[in-house]
């Protein structure tokens, strides 16, 4: 089964700051991975598909990129409404697997 | 606007079979090219996708759940159903049934979820 390992686990960071989180997964997917924005209580909620491909109604500071099995989210200009856990779900092969998950805190 | 919600009882004995259906609006379970998808997720913790039905009926599960899981879709009443057998407290979660973007599995619109207790 494809592994994906999301990192790191948890980030404390400021408004305006550029966030980064990173997913690798453990073969070539192609660009089989999408991101989702999860807040307490609530559903997730697609922001990227397909590696890059932002998700209508999603703001432009969201964006996604692959480099090999290497996919990174960024936050270009981080706003209050983005503190939340972020997760990566791979979709290869008819088969989902989700990495671990990341905490964006306010620092 | 699809829109998906949940339902179910939210206690479940040990052993005992836990039954979720999701009504779909907005959409058809038995038209389009998506794939249809029930996933969980343990009170503070990470996402597991269970497995989908796809508009055709074809399902797919996940290879860990596999031996106890059946989904299922009526299209009569546009709804689509997860059973999950011999449960323990370690199948205690939010339930979320969840559409995919058309002609990828990647999901799209979820439901708000609904949350099932395994115990006596």
């Amino acid at each position: 089964a494809i592994q994906v390992t999301q990192s790191p686990s948890s980030l404390s960071a400021s408004i305006g700051d550029r966030v980064t989180v990173t997913c690798r997964a453990s073969q070539d997917i192609g660009n089989d991975l999408g991101w989702y924005q999860q807040k307490p209580g609530k559903a997730p909620k697609l922001l990227i598909y397909a590696a890059s491909r932002l998700q209508i109604g999603v703001p432009s500071r969201f964006s996604g990129s692959r480099s090999g099995t290497d996919f990174t989210l960024t936050i270009s200009s981080l706003q209050p409404e983005d503190f939340a856990t972020y997760y990566c779900q791979q979709d290869y092969n008819y088969v989902l697997t989700f990495g671990g998950g990341t905490k964006v805190e306010i620092k | 606007q699809v829109q998906l919600e949940e339902s179910g009882p939210g206690l479940v004995k040990p052993s005992e079979t836990l039954s979720l259906t999701c009504t779909v609006s907005g959409g058809s379970v038995s038209s389009g090219h998506y794939f249809w998808n029930w996933l969980r997720q343990p009170a503070g913790k990470g996402l597991e996708w269970i497995g989908y039905i796809y508009y055709s009926g074809d399902t797919n599960y996940n290879p860990s759940l596999k031996s106890r899981v059946t989904i299922s879709a009526d299209t009569s009443k546009n709804q689509f159903s997860l059973k999950l057998s011999s449960v323990t407290a370690a199948d205690t979660a939010i339930y979320y049934c969840a559409r995919s973007i058309e002609g990828k599995l990647t999901t799209q619109y979820w439901g708000q979820g609904t949350l099932v207790t395994v115990s006596s």
